[in-house]
């Protein structure tokens, strides 16, 4: 089974709130990722954890801020976005970082009014 | 710098007709090379590993084929169902970007029943 699964779906938030999104693998990978993608763009990476240790934040704003629980689990804690961080953000992960492949989640699309 | 380039940006190609997508590299040394498929709206979905000069895989009508400098996606008699953005990603081997995927722009392939 390679299945990422991410929730909600759909989001749509104000500039003042504060949510959260989720993402959850059960195949034992070590290796999490956020990424971002705009419409017509490919994915850009945002935060990579390594053993549920932050290894690489791409200079992401700090209204974004990851948070790895567990090997398992993955949340992006979302506060004072801005319009422009609108987009599709997807989670990924891999047995390790470095080679392996990327197994990626569906996706949750952000919309900030 | 590393750079992944894809060609053509768009393909439209009849059912049945075969083509090629292309996919050229410049890193400072390749651990691996990747082709995913995306469905609008929705997470890419993991194809293909290459690692070094001269191989191949394949899976049902499509063959990945990797070289120094390239890598190319054969889609052997498409059917519209194949219709979908394919990426290519690279890892370099060193650098500050060896744990991460390094994207083309990807190639939209429409295939017209």
């Amino acid at each position: 089974d390679t299945e990422v699964t991410q929730t909600p779906k759909h989001l749509v938030m104000g500039m003042t709130n504060k949510k959260s999104l989720k993402c959850e693998q059960h195949m034992g990978h070590r290796a999490m990722y956020w990424y971002k993608q705009k419409a017509k763009k490919p994915p850009e990476l945002m935060f990579v954890y390594s053993y549920e240790k932050l290894s690489i934040n791409e200079s992401v704003p700090s209204r974004f801020s990851p948070e790895c629980p567990n090997s398992s689990l993955l949340n992006l804690h979302l506060h004072a976005l801005q319009p422009e961080d609108s987009a599709l953000y997807l989670c990924a992960s891999s047995e390790g970082q470095g080679t392996y492949e990327q197994y990626f989640g569906p996706g949750t699309r952000l919309t900030v009014t | 710098e590393d750079q992944v380039t894809q060609s053509p940006e768009a393909l439209r190609l009849q059912e049945g007709e075969s083509s090629s997508l292309n996919c050229s590299y410049t890193v400072s040394g390749l651990r691996g090379l990747f082709w995913y498929r995306q469905d609008p709206g929705k997470g890419p979905e993991f194809l293909f590993t290459l690692y070094s000069a001269g191989e191949e895989k394949e899976k049902e009508r499509l063959k990945a084929t990797l070289t120094k400098k390239e890598s190319f996606l054969h889609i052997t008699a498409p059917k519209p169902e194949d219709s979908a953005t394919y990426l290519c990603a690279a890892t370099p081997y060193s650098g500050a970007g060896s744990y991460q995927l390094t994207f083309g722009k990807g190639t939209k392939l429409s295939v017209i029943p």
